[in-house]
């Protein structure tokens, strides 16, 4: 398996407070990812990360900002909490070199729930 | 831009039947299709992906794949469903090569029922 991990696993705030995910990986990949997943919706991308410190919106960013500092490091932060981001959120990572290029390796996922 | 359509978000088969989940894409230049499997509680796995060569993909646990691209498609197929199968799987395109904008769009998944 590759080297992801996330934390915490679970987590339960209230609406309106601050909370950050976190994605940890061993495997040096260039790209990294955060999801969320909720029923009937799939996976959708909520920001990602090309390089330290270069990052872009996905396609259901807003209410989440993101942060690398490092490349082994992917941070998702709710700036306040709502009931609506309550979800399961997934890291991933991914690179385009050697013969496993081109797959995302996602992480086990936390389970938020705000509310 | 890059999309797919998962048809059908619940498939039911008898152990032992072929199992045959369906996915088609949409992208103005030649894709990089995957499906991915989830089990309960857990994150995605590839099962297999296409990117150039040979349009019949084999994968793990005897999933296999072929890229149609006159129909669009990347439909998955298995010829015989083991109990083991039950999960929800997703197909997933992605039209970039690197750069800053290599990212994924997945389908909506489609959750297969393995009965016995």
């Amino acid at each position: 398996d590759a080297g992801i991990t996330q934390s915490p696993r679970h987590k339960v705030t209230e609406t309106g407070t601050p909370v950050t995910l976190r994605c940890h990986q061993t495997e040096n990949h260039r790209y990294m990812y955060w999801y969320r997943q909720d029923p009937g919706h799939g996976l959708r991308l909520i920001h990602y990360s090309y390089g330290v410190k270069d990052t872009d919106k996905g396609e259901v960013s807003d209410g989440y900002s993101v942060s690398r500092s490092k490349t082994e490091d992917f941070l998702l932060t709710l700036e306040s909490a709502t009931s609506s981001q309550t979800s399961v959120y997934f890291c991933a990572i991914g690179d385009l070199a050697g013969p496993l290029g081109d797959t995302q390796y996602f992480g086990p996922g936390t389970r938020l729930t705000v509310l | 831009a890059q999309s797919v359509t998962q048809l059908g978000s619940h498939v039911s088969v008898s152990e032992g039947a072929l199992v045959l989940l369906r996915c088609n894409y949409s992208s103005s230049v030649p894709p990089y299709l995957f499906w991915y499997v989830q089990y309960p509680n857990q994150g995605l796995q590839l099962l297999l992906k296409y990117t150039t060569g040979a349009t019949l993909v084999k994968g793990i646990n005897g999933f296999e794949a072929e890229f149609k691209k006159s129909e669009t498609s990347f439909h998955l197929t298995k010829p015989s469903a083991h109990m083991s199968d039950a999960a929800e799987y997703f197909c997933a395109v992605t039209l970039s090569r690197g750069g800053s904008n290599y990212k994924l769009t997945f389908g909506k998944g489609t959750l297969l029922t393995v009965n016995p």
